[in-house]
C-alpha cells in the first residue's frame, strides 16, 4: 500500500522568505513522487517530480524538492517566495513501477504568502 | 506540459437530470484517465481509473451505476452523473496519463450545482 501525508494544513510565509511545504510518504518499493499545484478553481499543474537519480530535483515557477530516502520524505521548498505562489500544494507518490500509474495524493497544503 | 481539457468548464442542472463532462487529451494518447472529486479546501477524492477501451475500476463507495464513466478512445473520456442529487454538487476533475509518462495532466475541472 502506498500512502503521502502532508502534515500542515496552512503554511503562512512573507514574500521573499524562503517557503517549504512539507510531505512525507509510505511505499512497499520505490516511489515515484511528484508535487502539483492548484489555483482557485482550477485543476492540478504539475511542477516537478523525482523518478530516479539526483535527490534535488528542480520544477517550474522556481520551486524544487529533495527526495530523502532515511527520512521518506519530499518536501516541497523556493528560496524566495513570490505572492503569486498562494496557492494550495498537493504531494502525491506511485509506487515504481507498478499499481497502474495511480497516485495516491496527501490532503493538500494551503500556501498564503504575504506581501 | 501535456494538455487536458474537460467540457463543460461549470454547469446547473435540475435534480434528476443527468450530466455528461467529457475529458479529453489534446496532445497526448491518455491510456489512463482517472476521475476525481473535490469538495471545497479538501483533497481529491478518486472516484474511479478507466483504461481506454475496457471498464472502469470504481474506488469504494462509489457507485458505478451512477457515475458511469466511458473510456472510448485515447483521447476521450466521458463521466455520466446519472439522476443527479444536490449532494452531487461538486468540483469534477479527470486527468490523464500514458505508459511513458510519469505524472498526471489535469483537466481545469467542472463545478457541477444541482438544484
Amino acid at each position: 500500500a502506498q500512502s503521502v501525508a502532508q502534515p500542515e494544513d496552512q503554511v503562512n510565509v512573507a514574500e521573499g522568505n524562503p517557503l517549504t511545504v512539507k510531505c512525507t510518504y509510505s511505499v512497499s518499493g520505490n516511489p515515484y513522487l511528484f508535487w502539483y499545484v492548484q489555483y482557485p478553481n482550477r485543476g492540478l499543474q504539475f511542477l516537478l517530480k523525482y523518478i530516479t537519480g539526483d535527490n534535488l530535483v528542480k520544477g517550474s515557477y522556481g520551486f524544487e524538492a529533495e527526495f530523502n530516502k532515511s527520512q521518506t520524505s519530499f518536501h516541497l521548498k523556493k528560496p524566495s517566495a513570490l505572492v503569486s505562489d498562494s496557492a494550495l500544494y498537493f504531494c502525491a507518490v506511485r509506487e515504481s513501477p507498478g499499481n497502474a500509474g495511480k497516485s495516491t495524493f496527501g490532503d493538500g497544503t494551503t500556501l498564503t504568502v504575504k506581501p | 506540459g501535456a494538455v487536458v481539457s474537460q467540457h463543460p468548464s461549470w454547469v446547473i442542472c435540475k435534480s434528476g437530470t443527468s450530466v455528461k463532462i467529457e475529458c479529453r487529451s489534446l496532445d497526448f494518447q491518455a491510456t489512463t484517465m482517472f476521475w476525481y472529486r473535490q469538495f471545497p479546501k479538501q483533497s481529491l477524492m478518486l472516484m474511479a481509473t478507466s483504461n481506454e477501451g475496457s471498464k472502469a475500476t470504481y474506488e469504494q463507495g462509489v457507485e458505478k451505476d451512477k457515475f458511469l464513466i466511458n473510456h472510448a478512445s485515447l483521447t476521450l473520456s466521458t463521466l455520466t452523473v446519472t439522476s443527479a442529487h444536490p449532494e452531487d454538487s461538486s468540483f469534477y476533475i479527470c486527468s490523464g496519463t500514458s505508459g511513458i509518462i510519469h505524472e498526471q495532466f489535469f483537466g481545469p475541472g467542472t463545478r457541477l450545482t444541482v438544484l
